[in-house]
């Protein structure tokens, strides 16, 4: 079981808007702006795409955004494009264990 | 650009060690940050193993601490795993990663390396 949860999968229209949860507790999300968010391709490696809960690295299109809201992170991907289907993880500092991941979400673009 | 590729056995036996290497070019590891081990078993999802920094101070999955051990080699500019006692339930792509902050800020990825573990 996973330490950050995510819904297992989301899906949305080209064009839309669509955004997934990470639920993590006050010893990990709920403390720390260290929150990053990763993309995978089926076979290949995951991919930054947002860092220190909102930060996009160099690269990285601005329709994606990050947020946090208590134990609560965010990640938004606006004028979803086909390219875009792929899935996704969380990822937070934790007191207890350094790092955490989500368990995954697959965005289905429609 | 900084590149990392993994390389090893991609088959271990049960109850033996798992040993995994992680060679980096485009940047010096003794140079700073952190160096570590993601691993994702098949259709699941990541799980983090631990970490190095240029120093040699190892951090670690406390429910993988007692059979890890992450060590680095600036000489040869790479960086190791061994997770020992394996059962199959270690079967997995393992990813080497640098983590720019130590707190999980992984920008650059190997491209994975699948270990079975089977008899």
């Amino acid at each position: 079981q996973s330490a950050l949860t995510q819904p297992a999968s989301v899906s949305g229209s080209p064009g839309q808007s669509i955004t997934i949860s990470c639920i993590g507790s006050s010893s990990d999300v709920g403390s720390y702006n260290l929150v990053s968010w990763y993309q995978q391709y089926p076979g290949k490696a995951p991919k930054l795409m947002i860092y220190e809960v909102s930060k996009r690295p160099s690269g990285v299109s601005n329709r994606f955004s990050g947020s946090k809201s208590g134990n609560t992170a965010s990640l938004t991907l606006s004028g979803l494009q086909a390219e875009d289907e792929a899935d996704y993880y969380c990822c937070s500092y934790a007191s207890s264990t350094n790092v955490v991941f989500g368990g995954g979400t697959k965005l289905t673009v429609l | 650009q900084v590149q990392l590729q993994e390389s090893g056995p991609g088959l271990v036996k049960p109850s033996e060690t798992l040993s995994l290497t992680c060679a980096v070019s485009g940047y010096s590891i003794s140079s700073g940050y952190y160096w570590g081990w993601i691993r994702q078993p098949p259709g699941k999802g990541l799980d983090w193993i631990g970490n190095i920094n240029h120093s040699g101070s190892t951090y670690y999955n406390p429910s993988l601490k007692s059979r890890v051990t992450i060590s680095v080699d600036t000489s040869k500019n790479q960086f190791s795993l061994k997770l020992n006692s394996v059962t199959a339930a270690d079967t997995a792509v393992y990813y080497c990663v640098r983590d720019f902050s130590g707190y999980g800020l992984f920008d650059f990825w190997g491209q994975g390396s699948l270990v079975t573990v089977s008899s």
